[in-house]
This record gives structure tokens, C-alpha cells and sequence, in this order.
């Protein structure tokens, strides 16, 4: 089954910096979602992009997708210690809910 | 607070036995998912039911089981463990054609 693989896999950074991490992906799919995960707990969902979009805001989430390269990029503007966490993609290739999940992202975000 | 629980929170058995995870879905969620998450095997989907069905099948080996009730709770069961069990187990669910999935905060499983 396809994965995304995040890039890249750890990212320190300062309150109020910016963040930018990505993920790519092997075959078609029908979306692309973002999760985060503080150590240990569960994941939240954070965004999902569907295969006919390129861009999409959340609050201070700025996701994009380029199926024609097969990747993604999540974009966390103006960061926070609380925004220190792992951050998933996963995909949905067949639009049947069964997600893909990538390696991950750590990002700590010093205060 | 995702709305889906999960018990035990932590479950520390011996190889050989069996365990039961149990997971309770949002209200109104018909589809459950299970996944297991391990250091070297990153987050792997299990399997996913819809309904009381089994509807997709992902890495889930031949010892593991799992059913989802009427009242729409699921359990995974996990036998002849082995030391490679070892792992964040987790429970989501989700509306269907909705896309996010709202996960539990997992069931620790540590095989000794």
C-alpha cells in the first residue's frame, strides 16, 4: 500500500517562525489529510484536501497539493510552543477512508 | 477531547496470552478503524468496519480479530502475543464520506 513520506523529519524552530514540512506520495489519490500528534496521545485531524484542490486554510494551516508531483506541504504560520508535536500526512487513495500514513514530522517550537 | 474512547488505557501481558481492546466511537459514527502504532513499523492500518461489517482489511495478522457490535463499539483481540506486539493501538471513527477520522488516545500495549 502507498505511503507519504514526510520531508523533513524534524524541524526546531523559534516562537513566531514559520513551518514547513512536506510529504509525497506513490499512486493517485482521492485526498490528502493532515494529522498532529503530541508524544504519545492521539491524533487529531487537522486538514484534508481532496485530489481536485490546491490549496486550502485552516486558521493557521495552509495546506497544497500537486498531484502532478504526488506531494503535499503543510504550512504553520507564526508557530507556538503548543504547535511543538508530530505531524502526520496520510492518504486516501480509493475514497474508502483507508488511510496511508507517513513516517511523520517533529517539530519543536522553542519559546 | 475527540469523543472516541478507549480502554485500557495502558495493558502489560506476557507472550502468549490474549488481550481485548475495546473502543467506544463518536455518537452518530458508523465506521471504525483500527491501527497500530510502532516505532519501526510508523502507523499501519488494521482493519476498518462499517456498520457491524467488516469493510477493508489492512496488516492485520491472522492472530489479531475484531468485531464491531450493534450498539456500534468495536474490539480488537490480539492472541498468542509475541514481543513484537508491542505497540500504540489506536481506535478511530468516522462519518462515511466525511474523510477526517477521530482518533481514540490509544491503548499502550506492552508484551513482556
Amino acid at each position: 500500500s502507498q505511503q507519504g513520506e514526510e520531508d523533513p523529519q524534524a524541524l526546531s524552530i523559534q516562537e513566531g517562525e514559520n513551518a514547513t514540512m512536506n510529504c509525497s506520495y506513490k499512486t493517485s489519490i482521492n485526498n490528502l489529510q493532515w494529522y498532529r500528534q503530541n508524544s504519545g496521545r492521539g491524533l487529531v485531524h487537522l486538514i484534508l484536501i481532496r485530489s481536485n484542490e490546491r490549496e486550502k486554510h485552516s486558521g493557521r494551516l495552509r495546506v497544497t497539493l500537486d498531484t502532478s508531483k504526488k506531494s503535499s506541504s503543510l504550512l504553520i504560520t507564526a508557530s507556538r510552543a503548543a504547535d511543538t508535536a508530530s505531524y502526520f500526512c496520510a492518504t486516501d487513495a480509493q475514497g474508502n477512508n483507508r488511510l496511508a500514513f507517513g513516517k511523520g514530522n517533529q517539530v519543536v517550537v522553542i519559546p | 477531547d475527540s469523543g472516541v474512547t478507549q480502554t485500557p488505557k495502558h495493558l502489560i501481558t506476557a507472550t502468549g496470552q490474549r488481550v481485548t481492546l475495546r473502543c467506544s466511537p463518536r455518537s452518530g459514527d458508523l465506521s471504525v478503524y483500527w491501527y497500530q502504532q510502532s516505532l519501526d513499523q510508523g502507523l499501519q492500518f488494521l482493519i476498518q468496519y462499517y456498520n457491524g461489517e467488516e469493510r477493508a482489511k489492512g496488516n492485520i495478522l491472522e492472530r489479531f480479530s475484531a468485531q464491531q457490535f450493534p450498539d456500534l463499539h468495536s474490539e480488537l483481540n490480539l492472541s498468542s502475543l509475541e514481543l513484537g506486539d508491542s505497540a500504540l493501538y489506536f481506535c478511530a471513527s468516522s462519518v462515511t464520506g466525511d474523510g477526517a477520522q477521530y482518533f481514540g488516545p490509544g491503548t499502550r500495549l506492552l508484551v513482556l
